[in-house]
């Protein structure tokens, strides 16, 4: 159980474009799901946290017209990479929580690496 | 200030070794949760290990253990018998409070067990 898929799992897309990343939680429901974002050879930061029915919260810092999340039902965020350019590449990640448990872990998807040329 | 510290960039291990990864952690609220994560190369995070702030016991999960230390404000992680398999990046996270709260992460730990 608690299985989370991302798609894509790699996009190369050309500079000024726009790219948008899917979060699924495939058997389970998550009001709330994470976007972290991941350079080279670091650790994880956190960009924004994701609400069914509200508005996202973002991290200090991270442009919220830039990286438009959007959780429209309690499986699904999407993350809008707007007008990407390549310092913008990076590995991006999503995580999905289900509920209060014993663990209340979160448990993340496979990640999409976005090259912007 | 840091509020998950991992001083060990690297760390080198014979295979069948055991192995301690450590993690400080920094936090004035009294419930937390403490995470371990593995990264391979593909980059997928692998949820490993969890302690409660409130547990009185150490947490294992199979070959993986946590060595939590309240006072000290330490979490490490320890491997026991290594495999090959295992070479990997190694994070350790915590979450203030309870519930839907992010993850801080620490820097990370490059793990290679050598055959």
């Amino acid at each position: 159980g608690a299985v989370v898929s991302q798609h894509p799992s790699r996009v190369i897309c050309k500079s000024g474009t726009s790219v948008k990343i899917e979060c699924r939680s495939l058997d389970f429901q998550a009001t709330t799901m994470f976007w972290y974002r991941q350079f080279p050879k670091q650790s994880l930061m956190l960009m924004a946290t994701s609400n069914e029915g509200s508005k996202a919260t973002y991290e200090q810092g991270v442009e919220k017209d830039k990286f438009l999340i959007n959780h429209a039902s309690l499986t699904l965020s999407t993350l809008t990479v707007t007008s990407a350019h390549p310092e913008d590449s990076s590995f991006y990640i999503c995580s999905a929580f289900p509920g209060l448990g014993d663990k209340e872990t979160q448990y993340f998807g496979p990640g999409t690496r976005l090259l912007v040329l | 200030a840091q509020k998950i510290t991992q001083t060990q960039p690297g760390m080198f291990v014979q295979e069948k070794e055991a192995v301690t990864l450590d993690c400080t952690y920094d936090t004035s609220d009294p419930s937390y949760g403490l995470f371990w994560y593995k990264q391979p190369s593909s980059g997928e995070m692998i949820f490993l290990i969890y302690q409660g702030s409130y547990d009185q016991q150490n947490a294992t999960e199979g070959r993986y253990s946590l060595n939590f230390q309240k006072a000290r404000k330490s979490a490490n992680l320890v491997i026991s018998a290594s495999q090959l398999g295992d070479s990997a990046m190694y994070f350790c996270a915590m979450r203030e409070g309870r519930g839907a709260q992010k993850l801080v992460f620490g820097q990370g730990t490059r793990l290679t067990i050598n055959p």
